[in-house]
C-alpha cells in the first residue's frame, strides 16, 4: 500500500487565490513527521512547512498551512494568496518515528500551475 | 553559507562503466540520504548514513554502493550493474528526528 498519497496530479489556480494540495498517508506509527517541499524546475527540494504528530495545533509558516486532519490521516498543504513563483512541484512527505533511520517516504506530487 | 553540494550537475555514463557522484555538506549534519528521482515521480531511498563509517540499505540500493569515511561527504557510486541509472539524484542531510532534510541542487545521470 502507498504511504504517502497526493491524488491530483495536477492542479491550476488564478493569482492571489488560495489553493490546497491534498495529501493522505498511512501508518501505524504513533510518532511520526509530515513534511511539505516545493520543487521548481530547476531541480532543488525546498522545504516549506513540518507537522509533527503530536502537535496540538495545525502548522503555519508565511502564506503556508497544513490543514492537519489526524483521524482522516490528511495533511493538506494550503497556499495563501497565490503567486505566479509558487508554480512548481510540490511534494508531501512522511517520517516515522520508529523506524530509526529518519529517512523520508515521498508521494508522486502535485504540479502547481499559477495563472495570471 | 552553509549548504549541500552537489557534483556535478550533469554526468553521462557509458556501458560497464562506474560513476561517482559527490555530496558534500557543512551543516554539521550527521545523517545524510541519497534519493532517485525518476521523470513526474518522488523521490525514493537508495542508501542513508546515521553516523560517519556507517551506513545503511535504503529502498533501491541495487546497483549502488556508498561510503561515509567523513562526517562532509557521502558519495555515491551508481555500478554497471544498475541497468536503468538514467534520472536525477538528491542528497539530503538532517540532524535531527523531527528538523527537515536539507537537499543539494541535485545531479542529472544519463546513459551515452
Amino acid at each position: 500500500a502507498q504511504k504517502i498519497t497526493q491524488t491530483q496530479p495536477g492542479m491550476f489556480v488564478q493569482e492571489k487565490e488560495a489553493v490546497t494540495l491534498d495529501c493522505t498517508y498511512d501508518t501505524s506509527d504513533p510518532s511520526y513527521g509530515l513534511f511539505w517541499y516545493k520543487q521548481p524546475s530547476s531541480g532543488e527540494m525546498i522545504f516549506l512547512i513540518y507537522q509533527g504528530s503530536y502537535d496540538q495545533q495545525n502548522a503555519t509558516e508565511g502564506r503556508y498551512s497544513l490543514n492537519f486532519q489526524k483521524a482522516r490521516k490528511s495533511a493538506n498543504l494550503v497556499i495563501s494568496a497565490s503567486q505566479l513563483g509558487d508554480s512548481a512541484m510540490y511534494f508531501c512527505a512522511m517520517r516515522e518515528g520508529n523506524t530509526g533511520r529518519r529517512a523520508l517516504t515521498f508521494g508522486s506530487g502535485t504540479r502547481l500551475q499559477v495563472q495570471p | 553559507d552553509g549548504g549541500i553540494t552537489q557534483s556535478p550537475k550533469y554526468l553521462f555514463r557509458k556501458e560497464g562503466q562506474n560513476v561517482t557522484l559527490s555530496c558534500e555538506q557543512n551543516l554539521n549534519h550527521d545523517a545524510m540520504y541519497w534519493y532517485r528521482q525518476d521523470p513526474g515521480q518522488g523521490l525514493r531511498l537508495i542508501y542513508y548514513s546515521q553516523i560517519v563509517n556507517d551506513f545503511q540499505k535504503g529502498d533501491i540500493a541495487e546497483g549502488y554502493s556508498v561510503s561515509r569515511e567523513k562526517k562532509e561527504s557521502f558519495p555515491l557510486t551508481v555500478t554497471s550493474a544498475q541497468k536503468n541509472p538514467t534520472a536525477f539524484y538528491l542528497c539530503a542531510s538532517t540532524t535531527g528526528q523531527n528538523q527537515p532534510q536539507h537537499f543539494g541542487d541535485g545531479t542529472r545521470l544519463s546513459i551515452l
